[in-house]
């Protein structure tokens, strides 16, 4: 069974630039597309952009001058990074999958990440 | 960017009653249609995806429907369990956007 997994600091400074880890159990990572959506507080969803297993991207245009999406295959993990923080990025960040669904069938449990001097 | 409008905010209903949720593209998204359900503290679910296939383990009492711009999940008896937010999802030429989530309350 594939499950997802995110990691990272829960707090980073304004200006500064966060780094996520998604680390996948099971399955292959060469036949999907790889997710990162946020969630500020209280609020919707936001698609951030993602990866497929050959390292090929897309980018919410919003984020797109500050959003770098990676993967490495031999580590079984992708990863986000997210420049120039500001407290609007406040947020939980949910690595997913899009298994040729045009969907995300499969989400990790979230990391709480808050922007804060 | 394409925008998705859900309606109503909120849906206060009761068990047993039939809820019908909308989605509004502000251009055609093919059937690239996705529902989720999300309850507090949780990742979102999905139910359906392309507009009307329900995901693997989704009770047969969601149901979605539409084509175009036009989008609805109808839940045909709510059970209590069925409390969240519901958002909508399109993606068209790989971009992704959500709808801002309808939610629903039982009475």
């Amino acid at each position: 069974q594939v499950q997802l997994q995110e990691s990272g600091p829960g707090l980073v400074k304004p200006s500064e630039t966060l780094s996520l880890i998604c680390s996948v159990s099971g399955g292959s990572l060469s036949s999907s597309h790889w997710a990162w959506i946020r969630q500020p507080p209280g609020r919707g969803l936001e698609w951030i952009g993602y990866t497929d297993g050959s390292g090929n991207t897309k980018y919410s245009p919003p984020l797109e001058s500050r959003v770098t999406i990676s993967i490495d295959t031999t580590k079984r993990q992708f990863s986000l990074k997210l420049t120039s923080l500001t407290a609007a990025d406040t947020a939980v960040y949910y690595c997913a999958r899009d298994e040729a669904l045009g969907a995300f069938e499969l989400w990790g449990q979230g990391a709480r990440v808050t922007v804060s001097s | 960017e394409i925008v998705l409008t859900q309606s109503p905010a909120t849906l206060s209903l009761s068990p047993g009653e039939r809820a019908t949720l909308s989605c509004r593209a502000s251009q055609s998204v093919g059937t690239y249609l996705a529902w989720y359900q999300q309850k507090p503290g949780q990742a979102p679910r999905l139910l359906i995806y392309d507009t009307s296939i329900r995901a693997t383990g989704i009770p047969a009492r969601f149901s979605g429907s539409g084509s175009g711009t036009d989008f609805t999940l109808t839940i045909s008896s709510l059970e209590s369990e069925d409390f969240g937010i519901y958002y909508c999802q399109q993606r068209n030429t790989w971009l992704v956007t959500f709808g801002g989530g309808t939610k629903v309350e039982i009475k």
